[in-house]
């Protein structure tokens, strides 16, 4: 069954390092997601990507997030200058044509912030 | 605003148990989908339901079943029998339409569940 994978499962890095987090979609997926899970608390939206380009952001997805679909297969988070704040499972997700109805979501990768 | 409520922060039960998870919703949209998600200590969200607005049909998958009640906003979920790998945390979640026309999802805050043997 085809699912949504993202690599690292665990990133590491120190407090103002650019940080690129990546997932492939399902295949045949048309829209794309960003949420992110600081632990122990919820999980919000941060961003939806369809068409090549942002359609929607949330007030965390702020100027030091962005995100890229650079080939077909690949879409990335990219954290410009990490904050400690920053520290949080972050999940991808894809959907089909439903204009993301029904969101597949990957297995998240955790981010550390030291 | 959309929002989901989880009131139960934490439950603990002895295995065998029932236990219902609740959740309360605020919608302004007409159609709409609600969500159960497990979230094990390994930190996936591992999907166990959805149900679209339209349909107030309670659902049963083995020892799970969920109760949705438009009247009330409620979309509770039950463990029938409940078994220590039950444990985890249980977040509900509504669909928003976005003004692109595309959705997100809400989530609530969880409800950590602990089966005890």
């Amino acid at each position: 069954e085809p699912e949504v994978t993202q690599t690292p499962s665990h990133q590491v890095t120190q407090m103002g390092q650019e940080v690129i987090l990546r997932c492939v979609p399902i295949s045949n997926h048309l829209y794309f997601y960003w949420y992110r899970q600081i632990l122990g608390q919820k999980v919000e939206f941060l961003v939806s990507f369809y068409n090549n380009e942002i359609s929607e952001k949330s007030e965390i997805f702020d100027d030091q997030f962005s995100v890229e679909r650079p080939d077909g297969s690949n879409f990335t988070l990219k954290i410009r200058s990490t904050k400690l704040e920053d520290s949080a499972m972050y999940f991808c997700a894809s959907s089909d044509d439903s204009g993301g109805l029904e969101q597949f979501f990957g297995p998240g990768t955790r981010l550390t912030v030291l | 605003a959309q929002k989901v409520t989880q009131a139960q922060t934490e439950i603990s039960v002895v295995e065998k148990e029932d236990v219902t998870l609740d959740c309360v919703y605020e919608t302004r949209d007409t159609t709409y989908y609600l969500f159960w998600y497990k979230q094990p200590p390994s930190g996936e969200l591992v999907f166990l339901i959805r149900r679209n607005s339209f349909d107030e049909q309670n659902e049963i998958s083995g020892r799970y079943s969920w109760n949705f009640q438009k009247s009330t906003s409620s979309f509770n979920f039950t463990i029938t029998a409940s078994q220590v790998v039950d444990s985890a945390v249980y977040f509900c979640a509504l669909s928003e339409v976005l003004t692109s026309g595309t959705y997100k999802y809400i989530f609530g805050t969880g409800t950590r569940l602990k089966v005890l043997a």
